[in-house]
């Protein structure tokens, strides 16, 4: 099955930091979604972006289908940004209707 | 309120019984997924539904059982067959023609 590798596994900022989250997936993929995971276990909708650039605010992401990888990017960085980010995909074609996740990023932001 | 109810949010049990997770949406999508959560481990995939009455396995359905009668609903069921039952169920959902996909708010199982 498809791989999915997030980089840095952990991730210690101070408030007003800017960051960057990457993936790397093994496969073409028919969808990539980042989540955010609150301290409350909820998942979060960051991103859908299968390719592309996308901006909300102080978050963007990109992803370059074509090498296989997705950066979320996070500006200015504030407390409430602390949590766990996910990045999952779908592929195409047979097999499971289902998203392939990450282990994550844990990123901690301090005041 | 639109959304994903997934209850109850917290779950105990004791080992050799069955317990019944229950996932309501109400946002008319047409496909429903339950993921399971380790800790500091991603979702792996369950169960998933495109369609009522249809459902398929995903990549850890051993000990698991589903239903889909309605569009609206979808439980997952822990049969006392799986062997490390304690984690975080969450359930997702999409609409038909989208590949995106919303989760809820997950409820947390504790088996002794």
């Amino acid at each position: 099955g498809i791989q999915v590798e997030q980089s840095p596994p952990d991730l210690i900022l101070q408030e007003g930091a800017n960051s960057t989250l990457r993936c790397n997936f093994s496969d073409s993929v028919n969808n990539l979604q980042w989540f955010h995971q609150n301290p409350w276990g909820q998942l979060i909708n960051l991103f859908y972006i299968p390719s592309g650039t996308k901006q909300n605010g102080r978050l963007s992401a990109t992803t370059v289908a074509t090498e296989r990888y997705s950066l979320l990017y996070i500006s200015s960085s504030q407390t409430t940004d602390s949590g766990v980010y996910f990045c999952a995909v779908g592929i195409p074609g047979g097999g499971a209707d289902g998203l392939t996740f990450g282990k994550g990023t844990h990123l901690i932001i301090q005041p | 309120d639109g959304g994903i109810t997934q209850s109850p949010k917290y779950l105990f049990r004791k080992e050799g019984q069955n317990v019944t997770l229950s996932c309501e949406q109400n946002l008319n999508h047409d496909a429903m997924y339950w993921y399971r959560q380790d800790p500091g481990q991603g979702l792996r995939l369950i169960y998933y539904s495109q369609i009522v009455n249809d459902f398929q396995k995903g990549d850890i359905a051993e000990g698991y059982s589903v239903s889909r009668e309605k569009k609206e609903s979808f439980p997952l069921t822990v049969t006392s067959a799986q062997k490390n039952p304690t984690a975080f169920y969450l359930c997702a959902t999409r609409q038909g023609g989208s590949y995106e996909q919303y989760f809820g708010p997950g409820t947390r199982l504790t088996v002794t």
